[in-house]
This record gives C-alpha cells, structure tokens and sequence, in this order.
C-alpha cells in the first residue's frame, strides 16, 4: 500500500496561472481532505470529499478554488488564477472512517511568483 | 463546532529531559483526538489517537497522552526526548458526526538541545 500519494511535490506558478494539485488516497479509504498550510501556520480544513461528492467545502475560498473527487483517478484541488497569497503547502488525507484519524500525503508546495 | 488551543507555540527542551506537550479542546459530546507530528518539508504522521476506553493511550517513538474529560484537555508526553523529536506537533479533535473532519491546533515548535 503506497499510502496517500500527492504530486507535484512542488509547483511554481506565476501570477494568473492554474495550479492542479492531485491526491492519490489509500486503497480502501474513501474519504479525502484537502487542508492549507501557511507558514508558521497550523492546517486549515478546506474541503472534504467522498467519491462523486462534495460533502463540505465550508474551508473553501468562494472564487477560483474547485475540488473534485471523480469516481475514477484522483482527487484534484484546482487554484484558478493564483495570486501571491496562495503560495502554502497543500496537504492531503484519507481515511476510512473518522476514528482512525487520518493519513496524510507528504503535500504539495506551491509557490506563486 | 470543536475548537483546539496550543498554548505553547514553541517549547526547548534538552535531550533526555522529558517533554510534555498542551491541547485544550472544546467540543459538545466525547471527542476524538489525535496527535500528529510534522517534520521539516514533510508531511503530518499519526502518532496517537483516542476515541474510547483507556483515558490514557500509548503511541509511537514513545509518546504517551492523556484524555482529562474534566479539564478538556489531551496532553502529550514523553520520558525522555531525542534530538530526533525536534519537530512541529498538532493536537487534532474530530467528532463522529456528520461532518466527518478533523480541527487542528495551531502546533507547538518543539526544538531539542543538545
């Protein structure tokens, strides 16, 4: 089991871009969590998602940030047009069910120039 | 909606002292709380949970926590301290319910001495 796979491990982007982030989650694990690192912060919840489903995106940026869980391949979290301040480290986190916690992937950091 | 409070943003410790880290949450019913700990550029790895039972719960490289209902509170702790803790630890709360989400902490900085 190669536990829950991010990539890019880094991305630089420039100002207007879209960033495409993708998550891999564990075999068996049918819950996916997107949440935002900035520097010298703690995580921020962004959006959780089960296959086909957005079950709440309460964390999410209203404009130019999307999730999606697709019932086949990855879970993409989507930044349209990025500016400075979305430069962070994006994690991602499966589980199966929420008292095991979560298994997080190693992120991915993006930088915005 | 649960809450967590770090209140330590950074603790030294020398190594081999003992190290014991502070979570406060704030939730309706029993949580479930989880310890994680962030190395450098890497991610975040598990290293105890409790969700019932035993009020305390053993986990890896020798970390022990203890749930308090009474003071809300599920602090971590180990004997004696290692260079190689010198790392970032959230304290996490979860609930089962709808929602299905974890709530991090803010972290505590954890530099070790030699």
């Amino acid at each position: 089991n190669a536990g829950v796979m991010q990539n890019p491990r880094h991305l630089v982007r420039r100002r207007g871009q879209e960033a495409r982030l993708r998550c891999s989650p564990m075999k068996g694990h049918s819950h996916v969590y997107w949440y935002r690192q900035l520097p010298e912060e703690g995580l921020k919840f962004m959006v959780y998602l089960q296959k086909e489903n957005i079950i709440d995106e309460s964390g999410m940026p209203k404009e130019r940030f999307s999730a999606e869980f697709p019932k086949e391949g990855p879970s993409i979290l989507r930044i349209q047009q990025v500016v400075r301040g979305d430069s962070a480290a994006y994690f991602c986190a499966s589980s199966p069910r929420i008292e095991y916690g979560y298994t997080f992937g190693s992120g991915t950091r993006l930088t915005v120039v | 909606a649960q809450s967590v409070t770090q209140p330590d943003i950074h603790i030294t410790v020398s190594e081999g002292a003992s190290l014991e880290l502070r979570c406060n949450y704030s939730y309706g019913a029993t949580p479930y709380l989880f310890w994680y700990v962030q190395s450098p550029g890497q991610g975040l790895q598990l290293l105890l949970k409790y969700f019932s039972g035993d009020t305390l719960v053993q986990g890896i490289k020798g970390f022990e926590a203890e749930f308090k209902r009474s003071q809300s509170s599920f602090n971590l702790r180990k004997p004696s301290v290692h260079w190689s803790d010198a790392a970032e630890y959230f304290c996490a709360v979860g609930a089962k319910a709808a929602d299905n989400k974890l709530t991090f902490g803010g972290g505590t900085r954890v530099l070790v001495k030699p």
